[in-house]
């Protein structure tokens, strides 16, 4: 089974700290995707990586960088929280197989609330 | 426009019926995959079921079922029997093109509450 892990599943942070979420998957995935999911707006991606020390911009990267240094982890880094950063993170891995069966695996999610 | 539109804000349904999720689509790729994951209050992502663009037939997974009309552009999720470990969010979502890597595309969502 693909198991992706992130190391918490709520955070409290204060305005202007800055703030790591971890994500860690064990299945030798090329792919890694950070989402956040806030109510009524679904999941919009913030990053992606699809190979390490590889990035992309995905649709709302303002006030997020990332971080792969190693292929099972990928780190999402706000360098200076605000209140509107307040959201559910998702952390997502896959393999291209071939894009018909590059289905992504979502690990549990950190609630992040910023004071 | 939305590329993923999912109309049914939330849905209600008892016990062994079956209930049908809609999610419609808008792409100009020839190739594309549909996906549709389940989100519990627990908040993972679980993945359920995939439908590619080439593929002929619905696909089905245990207790679902994808109803792909094409020319529609629609590909509903249907779940027969459904149970009370069923109530959760599920999201369609999209993946377009054949380069590898790409992202997903996410509906808002459809709440299901089954009850007793």
């Amino acid at each position: 089974d693909v198991k992706v892990t992130q190391s918490s599943r709520y955070l409290v942070k204060r305005t202007g700290e800055k703030v790591f979420l971890e994500c860690v998957q064990d299945m030798d995935h090329e792919n890694m995707f950070w989402y956040r999911q806030d109510p009524g707006l679904g999941l919009r991606l913030i990053y992606f990586s699809y190979d390490v020390k590889m990035k992309e911009k995905g649709d709302i990267p303002e006030g997020y960088s990332v971080s792969r240094e190693k292929k099972e982890r990928f780190s999402l880094i706000l360098e200076s929280a605000s209140t509107n950063q307040t959201s559910m993170y998702l952390c997502a891995s896959s393999t291209p197989r071939g894009w018909y069966q590059e289905t992504q695996y979502f690990g549990p999610g950190t609630r992040l609330l910023v004071l | 426009a939305q590329k993923i539109t999912q109309t049914q804000p939330g849905m209600f349904v008892q016990e062994k019926e079956a209930v049908t999720l809609d999610c419609t689509y808008d792409t100009s790729d020839p190739s594309y995959g549909l996906f549709w994951y389940k989100q519990p209050s627990s908040g993972e992502m679980i993945f359920l079921i995939y439908q590619g663009s080439y593929d002929q037939q619905n696909a089905t997974e245990g207790r679902y079922s994808l109803n792909f009309q094409k020319a529609r552009k629609s590909a509903n999720l249907v779940i027969s029997a459904s149970q009370l470990g069923d109530s959760a969010m599920y999201f369609c979502a999209m993946r377009e093109g054949e380069e590898a890597g790409t992202a997903l595309i996410f509906g808002k969502g459809t709440t299901l509450s089954v009850s007793s």
